[in-house]
């Protein structure tokens, strides 16, 4: 009973750098979101996945924000170029296709 | 687009009830979630609410009036581990959730 896991757990990057933040759903869950926290805020819609196919993406704030989620499983939230403003905690959650989504610890950007 | 204002800080002592309330303004409603995150950790959900009314879970409840877009999450026989913050959300049509700003639940001995 693994819940959702995020790697990596801390990313301090240089401005300009891109990077890779990856998002392990629980087994079985069809739906996942990805969702960026500015601190004392709540959490900030960037996109959301059914199985393999993006379905929406209308909070990914620029083109240098990306995600994929080849098979259905596992997806990775890429950021190209990144800025100093793009540090925040990145966070994906994962649902079985309720109202329930289950967070995982997040991904703490640091761009530098 | 979707707006949702909740208070910033609560204060209430061990053992008391308090409500935090939620109100949203959005331009299609699916439902009212209610999440709890403890500093440094993940939201972790509480309730939802797509139909008017009450619902409860054990010492929390969460009420919806979908005519007057407000919602609250009572919370009962407050416990110093309920120290938290609150965060009303309100779904999209894919389920995709918009957060409130969030409620610093201070419980005191």
């Amino acid at each position: 009973g693994a819940g959702v896991s995020q790697s990596p757990r801390y990313k301090v990057t240089k401005r300009g750098q891109d990077v890779a933040l990856r998002c392990d759903p629980i087994s079985g869950h069809v739906s996942l979101y990805w969702y960026r926290q500015a601190l004392g805020q709540g959490p900030e819609f960037l996109t959301y996945f059914n199985y393999e196919a993006q379905q929406d993406k209308s909070g990914l704030p620029n083109d240098r924000f990306s995600a994929e989620r080849p098979e259905g499983s596992i997806s990775t939230l890429t950021i190209q170029r990144t800025e100093q403003r793009d540090s925040a905690m990145y966070r994906c959650a994962s649902s079985l296709d309720t109202d329930t989504q289950y967070f995982g610890p997040g991904t703490r950007l640091t761009v530098l | 687009g979707q707006s949702l204002e909740q208070p910033s800080e609560v204060t209430a002592v061990e053992g008391a009830i308090v409500q935090i309330n939620c109100t949203y303004q959005t331009s299609g409603f699916y439902g009212l979630s209610w999440y709890q995150q403890h500093d440094g950790g993940a939201p972790t959900f509480l309730s939802y609410n797509a139909l008017d009314g009450l619902e409860e879970t054990g010492r929390f409840s969460s009420f919806l009036s979908r005519s007057d877009s407000y919602g609250y999450l009572l919370l009962q026989e407050l416990q110093m581990k309920d120290s938290a913050s609150y965060f009303c959300a309100v779904r999209g049509s894919a389920r995709q959730l918009t957060f409130g700003s969030g409620t610093q639940l201070t419980v005191l001995p």
